[in-house]
Parts: structure tokens; sequence; C-alpha cells
């Protein structure tokens, strides 16, 4: 059973860095098909993808947000994570990790995690 | 960036009715490989996003038929045959030919 669950902090104050972790099961970050992205959704509003890193740690990153963000994978602990420095009230959001399977991008998500950024 | 936009933001259907969404794309999203890397996703009130379908017009697992997807190049349409009460939420389309892109999503609800 494939499962992707998000963790980090509920509330983070501004200009402070952000870091969220992608606990993955039911496959391997290591299997060559595999992938995980983050994507992020404001309240109220669209999604928002922002970072992908492929099994052999190739990394893709929003174009927009790539000088703020960081995304990391530890295959042993079937972790993937996220950092994004210096945020501000607009980030908040709940964040997804979501797993690509090769032709299948995004097939699994994690329940998401609401982070609000305040002081 | 390639940039997504979908026509109708929003869409109140009759049950038994069908229902059409337009997605278009700034760039084509037709691979060289011959693939063309645009999806469907549906968004549940209160629920992750889940994936409808996938390379234009593939129905991902346990997906009922009468979602279907059709286009090409730029210009996409997701359809649905007979809209039913758990049909409702906001459908998002989206490409990775270039990273990723997501359209700004269509709610679609029941008269």
């Amino acid at each position: 059973q494939v499962t992707l669950k998000e963790s980090g902090p509920v509330l983070v104050k501004p200009t402070e860095t952000l870091t969220l972790t992608c606990t993955v099961s039911g496959f391997s970050l290591s299997n060559a098909r595999m992938g995980v992205s983050w994507i992020r959704q404001p309240p109220g509003k669209a999604l928002e993808w922002l970072a992908h890193i492929f099994s052999n740690d190739e990394k893709w990153y929003s174009t927009s947000l790539k000088t703020r963000l960081t995304i990391s994978k530890d295959t042993s602990k079937s972790q993937v994570v996220l950092s994004m420095t210096n945020v501000d009230p607009v980030d908040t959001a709940t964040y997804y990790c979501a797993r690509v399977n090769g032709i299948l991008p995004l097939d699994y998500w994690g329940q998401g995690a609401l982070v609000t950024v305040s002081s | 960036d390639i940039v997504m936009t979908q026509t109708p933001l929003s869409l109140s259907v009759t049950p038994g009715q069908p229902a059409s969404i337009s997605c278009k794309s700034s760039q084509s999203l037709l691979h060289s490989d011959g693939k063309t890397y645009l999806y469907w996703y549906l968004q549940k009130p209160g629920q992750s996003p889940q994936l409808l379908i996938y390379e234009v017009s593939s129905r991902f697992s346990g997906v009922p038929d009468r979602f279907s997807g059709s286009g090409s190049g730029t210009d996409f349409t997701l359809k649905i045959s007979r809209v039913e009460a758990e049909d409702v939420g906001v459908y998002y389309c989206m490409q990775d030919i270039h990273l990723f892109s997501f359209g700004p999503g269509t709610k679609v609800d029941i008269k």
C-alpha cells in the first residue's frame, strides 16, 4: 500500500526557514521509476507545484521560487525534505507531497500539511 | 515557463447531464518521444487531489469510464458523459513536459 505523509511545523514566523518532511511507504525512493514532488495550495486557491526530486537525485524547482527552495531525500529513511527560506505570510498554504511513478505523475498524494506564516 | 489556462472556471451541472472543461497550454505539450504530457486531476471537497487522466486520454486505475480526455498540442478537453453527485470538486489540468504546472482549476457543482 502506497502512502505519503507530510510533517512539519504548523506555525512559522516571517523570515524563518520552513522545513517539511514527506515520509513514504509502499515504494522505494531508489526505484528508478520513482520521484516525489511538493505542491502547495493557499487557502481557497489553486495548486502550485514547487519542486521535484528523481531517484537519481536530479532536482527540479519552480522558476519563481527556486532561489528559496531546497529539496533532498534520505532513501534509507524513505523521506523527502523540502526547505523554504525567508517565508512570508503569502506562503501560508497546505503543502502536499506526491509520488511520480514513471509515466504517472502525482499518482499518490499525502493528506497535506497546513502551514501558517504569521508573527 | 508553460502557462496553463482553463475554461470555464466554474460549472454547475444537472445530474445525468454531460460536462466539458477546456485546458490550453502556452506551448505544445507534444514531446519528441511522441507522447503528450497532459494530465487531469480532481480535488474533491476536503480531500487531496487525485489523478484522473494521464497522457491526454488514458484513464488512471479505478476512474469511471464516464470520464474521457482528448486533445493535442496545446488544446485539451475533459468530458464527463453523465455527471454524478460524487463528481463535484475542482478539476485541474497539469503539464510536465517542462517542469510541472497546473491550470487555475474549474469548480464543478451540482444544480
